[in-house]
């Protein structure tokens, strides 16, 4: 099973709500990631958690907060977003380091 | 820093045709190369990781192939079908860590 599973599939909030993205992997993948994706464009690296540790913080807003409960999950939290956050955030994971990484469908987020 | 190009942006063909997309990078110190297929708003699939020790990779229709040396890897997907259609990315990352840079990827039609 190469399954990465994300929750919800689609997010509307306004800039003062407070949001969770969800994302789960059953491979024992031991590394995981948050990737942002603007239309046209391709992925961008948000954060690396190896291990269940914070490895790589791409210099994201503190709007954004990552964390990895357990192994298999990874959260996004979202707090006080700008309209121009609205994109496709994609959740990836991968054995370990440099090896192939397998991404999850996407949250569609739209910020109004 | 690495920069990772795909040429053309955009690529359009009759079905049953060869498709050949290719990848260029600037910094050939890559552990290995990894190329994926997306389709507009879903995440991406993992088609091929070549790995830096490797000259070529293939899966049914695909074949991708790597020349660290001069920067570059094609990816060869053969008598096209319509479900072809989609972007193609490919990605690297760097000798140590597991930070994947991606090229602006291909967009592809294959016309019936």
């Amino acid at each position: 099973d190469t399954e990465v599973t994300q929750t919800p599939k689609h997010l509307v909030m306004g800039m003062t709500n407070k949001k969770s993205l969800k994302c789960e992997q059953h491979m024992g993948h031991r590394a995981m990631y948050w990737y942002k994706q603007k239309a046209k464009k391709p992925p961008e690296l948000m954060f690396v958690y190896s291990y269940e540790k914070l490895s790589i913080n791409e210099s994201v807003p503190s709007r954004f907060s990552p964390e990895c409960p357990n192994s298999s999950l990874l959260n996004l939290h979202l707090h006080a977003l700008q309209p121009e956050d609205s994109a496709l955030y994609l959740c990836a994971s991968s054995q370990g380091m440099e090896t192939e990484q397998y991404f999850g469908p996407g949250t569609r987020l739209t910020v109004t | 820093k690495q920069e990772v190009t795909q040429i053309p942006a955009a690529l359009s063909v009759p079905e049953g045709e060869n498709l050949v997309l290719n990848c260029s990078f600037t910094d050939s110190a890559i552990y290995n190369l990894q190329w994926f297929r997306q389709d507009p708003g879903k995440g991406l699939t993992s088609l091929l990781l070549i790995q830096s020790s490797q000259r070529e990779q293939t899966s049914g229709r695909l074949n991708a192939s790597l020349d660290k040396s001069s920067g570059r890897s094609t990816l060869y997907i053969a008598a096209s079908q319509p479900g072809d259609s989609a972007t193609y990315l490919c990605a690297v990352p760097p000798a140590a860590g597991n930070k994947l840079t991606f090229g602006g990827g291909t967009r592809v039609l294959v016309k019936p």
